[in-house]
């Protein structure tokens, strides 16, 4: 069965700095999708970037980029000039290409520091 | 924005009591599903529906009843509520297969006493 595993229950970063989340995943298929969600204390569920496996180049939205690694099962997310609303929970998800389900990591939550 | 909406958003109930939340949705999206999220477990599917009364069970599913009779409601029901039910509850969309993000709706706040 396919995991999904955010090692870093919270992390902090202060604002205008880069952080790095970190998540790996295991699988035994080829195609799949990977993505990062955002949750805000809101609590509203917001996709913040999707990476298709097929692709050898990293997505990237704006501030928001990642680093995959195929290979290594290994998908992190890089925020650059972290601002005060980048503050929330962050979740890692997985999704097989033939499967109807996404898979969620326990998620990291990031602070921002002023 | 995708076009989601929950109901009721807030809810606290007794233990054994039953619950329906519902799923609305204006997207005509044929993929529909329910999760709940609780502390240092992220996000577990307990429900889906792929397409008006077919459905199919999730991680944690024990517990939960879901129904589907229309493309754009999808109802959980808790039919006799625990509190180990207590959580909050997503419900998300997502057009078809072929679009492999979901999108969620506002969350429901949950509470067995």
């Amino acid at each position: 069965a396919q995991t999904v595993t955010q090692s870093q229950p919270e992390m902090s970063v202060q604002e205008a700095e880069t952080v790095t989340l970190s998540c790996t995943y295991d699988t035994s298929e080829s195609d799949y999708y990977l993505f990062w969600y955002k949750q805000p204390p809101s609590r509203q569920m917001i996709l913040v970037i999707r990476q298709e496996a097929y692709k050898q180049q990293n997505a990237t939205e704006n501030r928001f980029s990642v680093n995959f690694q195929k290979a290594a099962k290994s998908f992190s997310l890089k925020i650059s000039d972290s601002q005060l609303g980048d503050a929330a929970m962050y979740f890692c998800a997985y999704r097989s290409d033939w499967d109807d389900k996404i898979i969620f990591g326990k998620g990291t939550r990031l602070h921002i520091l002023p | 924005d995708a076009g989601i909406t929950q109901s009721p958003r807030h809810k606290v109930t007794e233990t054994g009591t039953p619950v329906t939340l519902r799923c609305h949705q204006t997207e005509n999206h044929r993929y529909m599903y329910w999760y709940r999220q609780d502390p240092g477990h992220g996000l577990r599917l307990i429900h889906y529906s792929y397409g008006v009364k077919d459905t199919d069970k999730g991680e944690v599913s024990d517990g939960y009843s879901v129904s589907r009779s229309k493309t754009e409601d999808f109802l959980l029901t808790l039919e006799s509520a625990t509190s180990s039910q207590t959580s909050v509850y997503f419900c998300a969309i997502s057009p078809s297969v072929k679009v492999h993000e979901q999108f969620f709706g506002p969350g429901t706040r949950l509470t067995v006493l």
